[in-house]
């Protein structure tokens, strides 16, 4: 069971380039989000998902889109990526809102 | 939406010493409180859990009370160990299509 797969671990890319972080579970959880986090300021939510076919913007999602075509795939694309965009960003999936979330091993991006 | 704050935002304690975590939330329909370890490099996970029919749990070491007239829950870590050191996130939820709200994070230094 692997959980949680977020691909790929650590990325640079050049401003405005764009790229697509992956995000896969195994569960059938139908909650996925995204989240990036930067220092002092927690895990901040940029897009989420109830189901597939289903998604809606959280506290950040400028700069970002999703979609959820299937309920194992949630990837986050970064249309022309910004420094402001440098952070680790974090994948979860839960089987309701008012459960445990799982979480990816994280990305780790950056923007020169 | 939800708004949660958590305090402190560091705590340093020597070893063998209690450490606790405070978190607010401002949605009174929120029922579901978990607390997240973030170990340095690592993904957040899950270690103890509350939902609102239910004032303290306990797991060993860890225990988190909830006052909902207060709207304020917290964590405490008794007998701290130097592997205890690492950031812990609380959240809240409301359940439904809502996804948790995280707070900032505490960065907890357990020093030897």
């Amino acid at each position: 069971n692997a959980g949680v797969t977020q691909t790929p671990k650590f990325q640079v890319l050049k401003t405005g380039q764009s790229m697509t972080l992956q995000c896969a579970q195994d569960m059938n959880h139908e909650y996925m989000s995204w989240y990036r986090q930067d220092p002092g300021m927690g895990l901040r939510l940029i897009h989420y998902s109830v189901g597939a076919g289903i998604t809606d913007q959280g506290e950040v999602p400028n700069g970002y889109n999703v979609s959820r075509s299937t309920t194992e795939d949630f990837p986050l694309r970064l249309l022309s990526a910004a420094p402001s965009q440098t952070s680790v960003y974090f994948c979860a999936s839960s089987y309701a809102t008012g459960n445990e979330a799982f979480f990816g091993q994280g990305t780790r991006l950056t923007v020169v | 939406g939800e708004n949660v704050e958590q305090h402190p935002s560091t705590l340093s304690v020597q070893e063998g010493d209690s450490a606790v975590i405070k978190c607010t939330y401002s949605d009174s329909a929120s029922n579901y409180f978990p607390w997240y370890k973030q170990e340095l490099g690592k993904r957040p996970q899950l270690i103890i859990d509350i939902r609102s029919n239910v004032g303290e749990k306990k797991d060993q070491r860890i225990a988190v009370t909830l006052n909902k007239t207060a709207k304020h829950f917290s964590l405490h870590i008794t007998e701290t160990q130097p592997e205890d050191s690492a950031v812990y996130f609380c959240a809240a939820s409301r359940g439904g299509s809502y996804i948790p709200t995280f707070g900032r994070g505490t960065s907890l230094i357990v020093h030897p």
